[in-house]
């Protein structure tokens, strides 16, 4: 019962241009999305949230996109940096319950 | 706020004895999940509590396993006659407990292998 699917297992770009990892939701109740990064040996740490009320948030170098008719978010890093390599996981949750998570997309920012 | 703290680290046991894994929370939070993680995939649900309250444990999770959370503070994580199927990353996050802005902090996880 995948209610969070990210269907690009890994993703390459070049230092400087823009890194999209995206993402896909089935549950219409979910109100609340979250973009986490993990490096190897290490928990995920949270990166950026949006609420469903909002269609994009921004912080800093990241934003996060919300398209609730499509059922899909997207991450958006700009510029990439070499740093940013790691998995990236996309979450969701509804009415303050637990969180579902995706299965990750590998970015590969290449220097 | 020294973060969400996991132990052990690593384990490795055989087939069929009993682990405990710790996880201690940030301070403040109210809630506190578990979540497994295998290779490739994204961390799996297991169960949750809000102060020492189970208030959701996953249907993936068989009578083998069992958490606590006495007092509100830290948990454990324990897993009876393991398996070889049982061999992941299993990860605690704590949280706020709130309505609004709601994020999980993670800790490094315990990685089991079960031989």
């Amino acid at each position: 019962d995948q209610q969070v699917k990210q269907n690009s297992p890994s993703l390459s770009v070049q230092e400087g241009r823009i890194s999209i990892l995206n993402c896909d939701y089935t549950n219409s109740m979910f109100d609340y999305f979250l973009w986490y990064k993990k490096y190897p040996a290490e928990g995920p740490t949270f990166l950026i949230s949006i609420s469903s009320i909002k269609d994009k948030n921004e912080d800093g170098r990241f934003t996060v996109f919300l398209n609730k008719s499509a059922k899909h978010l997207s991450l958006h890093i700009v510029p990439s940096q070499p740093g940013d390599s790691a998995v990236y996981f996309c979450a969701a949750n509804s009415n303050f319950n637990k969180f579902y998570f995706g299965s990750g997309t590998k970015l590969n920012v290449k220097p | 706020d020294t973060g969400v703290s996991q132990d052990p680290r690593h384990k490795i046991t055989k087939r069929g004895q009993n682990v405990t894994f710790r996880c201690d929370p940030i301070s403040e939070h109210n809630r506190l999940y578990w979540y497994r993680q295998t290779l490739g995939q994204g961390p799996e649900f297991l169960t949750y509590f809000q102060n020492e309250a189970q208030l959701e444990k996953s249907r993936l999770l068989s009578d083998r396993f069992s958490a606590e959370r006495p007092k509100g503070s830290f948990s454990t994580l324990e897993i009876q006659r393991t398996e070889q199927g049982d061999s992941a990353m299993y990860l605690c996050a704590s949280s706020l407990g709130r309505t609004t802005d709601e994020k999980l902090f993670f800790g490094s996880g315990t990685q089991l292998s079960v031989l």
